[in-house]
């Protein structure tokens, strides 16, 4: 069965401190893994695709990497604004569930 | 191009009520999916639709839980009867057909039941 592991469940940073977020999966067959950024009270919004290990995607302050087993969302010099839930998603072969794990709070005191 | 569309935003219902919520995907996206997120937790895949038929619904509760997609188009999630337990958010989100395409989600609808 498809699984995904996200930590840490909470982070709190200052801003300009940059961080990680992990998302550990196993899946069988990864056809891709999705980040989401998730604000109260919203659905989530879609942020990356990756598809193979030592794939890279960026956007803005945000990088999302993956390897075999894990992927990592990179936040250099985070601002309030980037306060948010993050969730990562795997979906692999067969009946191309979409499954999610459950989430890193981040939170960027000014 | 519209997003993913959900009605009602918010439904508070007494326990054993019945409550549906719907859902309009994005035009030309084949895929559905109804997802319940609890507080604090990551989306709970309820159940998938490829087109109108169903792809996946082994987590759905299905002695109180159903959905339709009528058409291929929209789509009804209903709870009957209503327990604590599904007090949550219920999220409703659509993809193109193909594993590697993303799904793009709806605001949800906040059930609370009292």
């Amino acid at each position: 069965e498809d699984q995904v592991t996200q930590s840490p469940e909470a982070l709190r940073l200052q801003e300009g401190e940059s961080s990680s977020l992990n998302c550990s999966y196993t899946v069988s067959g990864l056809r891709g893994l999705f980040w989401y950024r998730q604000d109260p009270g919203k659905g989530p919004e879609f942020l990356f695709t990756l598809y193979s290990a030592g794939e890279e995607k960026e956007k803005e302050r945000l990088k999302a990497t993956l390897t075999k087993k894990e992927s990592f969302l990179h936040i250099t010099a985070p601002k309030p604004e980037d306060s948010a839930t993050y969730l990562c998603a795997v979906r692999g072969t067969g009946f191309q569930k979409l499954v999610f794990g459950t989430g890193t709070r981040l939170l960027v005191s000014p | 191009e519209a997003g993913v569309a959900q009605s009602p935003r918010y439904k508070i219902i007494e326990k054993r009520q019945s409550v549906a919520f719907w859902c309009n995907p994005i035009s030309g996206h084949a895929t559905l999916y109804w997802y319940q997120q609890i507080l604090g937790q990551g989306p709970k895949l309820l159940i998938q639709f490829q087109n109108n038929g169903v792809v996946d619904d082994s987590q759905l509760p299905k002695d109180r839980f159903s959905a339709e997609r009528l058409k291929g188009v929209d789509s009804t999630l209903k709870i009957q009867p209503a327990k604590l337990e599904d007090s949550a958010v219920y999220l409703c989100a659509s993809s193109y057909l193909g594993a590697n395409t993303e799904a793009f989600f709806g605001q949800g609808t906040r059930l609370t039941v009292v």
